[in-house]
């Protein structure tokens, strides 16, 4: 799978737009980008996921490049509660990696009030 | 739907003593996997199926055995526990990982060895 790199942390003020870059310069063509976070030691909580395009749903967007190197993650309105670290998976459909998800350092994203 | 539900939520164990980490999920996913996450170190794989009766080793399988035999139960079994598995565990399904549909967590179990 390739690896990502995201920036360890950011701050973001609450009711602003948090925006979170991740770059997977080595992504290849069956691999998806997928956005997990972790609140305190709770389990992994899906946000997001995208193979090419651009997706919304009702957490957050997610942006690809159309080179798909790099991806970012945004909400819209963060609030306390996306305190949170913020991890930036790829991952391929099946092969040999099959269903596994590598989880990195994520980037720990601070929202002030 | 419950999602995934694990127990038990906490445990403490000898070394040496065996026992078994539920899993179940009743959203009818095919995918099942187990992950331990350790200090700076990330969520590691250590087993993982991909529907009921097929199962194989993740990255780091050794000292647990799991099984499938139904659609809805993955339970993850230490045979020996020892203060190296101290550790939290998680428990994820998904739909299909063969068209990329996302893995949903449980709770997990936090797991201490003495």
């Amino acid at each position: 799978d390739a690896k990502t790199t995201q920036p360890t942390s950011m701050d973001c003020a609450e009711g602003r737009a948090a925006n979170l870059p991740c770059n997977h310069s080595t992504i290849s063509g069956n691999e998806y980008v997928y956005w997990y976070r972790q609140i305190h030691s709770q389990g992994p909580q899906y946000i997001i996921h995208g193979l090419k395009n651009n997706e919304t749903n009702e957490m957050a967007s997610l942006i690809i490049t159309e080179d798909r190197k790099s991806s970012t993650l945004i909400l819209p309105h963060a609030t306390l509660r996306d305190t949170a670290v913020y991890y930036c998976i790829v991952s391929s459909a099946g092969g040999t990696s099959y269903g596994k998800l590598t989880f990195g350092q994520g980037t720990i994203l601070t929202v002030h009030p | 739907n419950a999602g995934v539900t694990q127990t038990p939520k906490f445990q403490v164990l000898k070394t040496g003593q065996s026992m078994t980490l539920q899993c179940a999920q009743d959203m009818n996913h095919e995918y099942m996997s187990w992950y331990r996450q350790d200090p700076g170190m990330g969520l590691r794989l250590i087993h993982y199926s991909v529907g009921a009766g097929i199962t194989d080793q993740g990255e780091v399988p050794n000292g647990y055995n799991v099984s499938r035999s139904t659609t809805e139960d993955f339970p993850l079994r230490l045979l020996s526990a020892a203060p190296s598995q101290t550790s939290v565990y998680f428990c994820a399904s998904s739909y299909s990982i063969a068209s990329g549909q996302p893995q949903h967590f449980g709770d997990g179990t936090r797991l201490s060895i003495l």
